[in-house]
């Protein structure tokens, strides 16, 4: 099966608690994106990278990190969780090239932080 | 800066009835133009693109959308909703050259009703 797959669906920590969210894609793309989707559905980029490299990094707190080790992985770090950073964590990929390219989702890591 | 607004932030309507959610974008070129839909506890999906050509684009489950450059708009239509597409839509914009770095906007919750 072809999708771009997150792990885990659901994860509940406390305030000052490092977490680590894995993202994987099989569709064979070169980009892979990390959008964060607030409790009013709200969408933001977060980060962006292509081939392993970093594209698109807009301005998110430092505690935040994404990590690529290949193109088909995309994984996000947050250091030192805080209460505002309770949230609906989507993971995409895409290929750069085109004009008007898809943008292809996981299901989302919901984030609750205590 | 660019900017996307669906002014609608909840739609009901009844089971077999034509829907219309609206979509207004702010930018001083035409941009690449997309709808994506959400469903519950799930990643968002792509129903249809716009970057030129035929200004109404046809997408999957017979929805369409109309692109108006006198009115900065990009409406999606439905001539007959089904329970099933109960869902959040996002409409989205890119711009040329920006890395796919889509911005969304704020999401308009359907409702279908039997």
């Amino acid at each position: 099966e072809t999708a771009v797959f997150q792990t885990p669906n659901y994860h509940v920590t406390q305030v000052g608690n490092e977490v680590s969210f894995n993202c994987k894609q099989t569709l064979g793309h070169d980009t892979m994106y990390w959008y964060k989707q607030d409790s009013k559905k709200l969408l933001k980029i977060m980060f962006s990278y292509n081939n392993k490299q970093l594209i698109v990094n807009e301005t998110v707190p430092r505690r935040f990190s994404p990590q690529s080790s290949d193109k088909a992985h995309l994984n996000l770090r947050i250091k030192s969780v805080e209460p505002e950073d309770s949230a609906v964590y989507l993971c995409a990929s895409s290929s750069l090239g085109g004009s008007a390219e898809t943008l292809y989702f996981g299901s989302g890591t919901r984030l609750t932080v205590l | 800066a660019q900017s996307v607004t669906q002014p609608d932030a909840r739609v009901t309507v009844s089971e077999g009835a034509s829907l219309q959610l609206r979509c207004k974008y702010s930018y001083s070129a035409t941009p690449y133009l997309f709808w994506y839909v959400q469903y519950p506890r799930q990643g968002l999906q792509l129903l249809l693109k716009y970057y030129s050509g035929d200004p109404v684009v046809q997408g999957v489950n017979s929805f369409e959308a109309e692109f108006s450059k006198s009115n900065s708009s990009f409406h999606l239509q439905k001539a007959s909703v089904h329970w099933s597409d109960s869902a959040v839509y996002f409409c989205a914009l890119r711009l040329s050259g920006s890395f796919n770095k889509l911005t969304f906007g704020a999401g308009t919750r359907l409702a279908v009703c039997p």
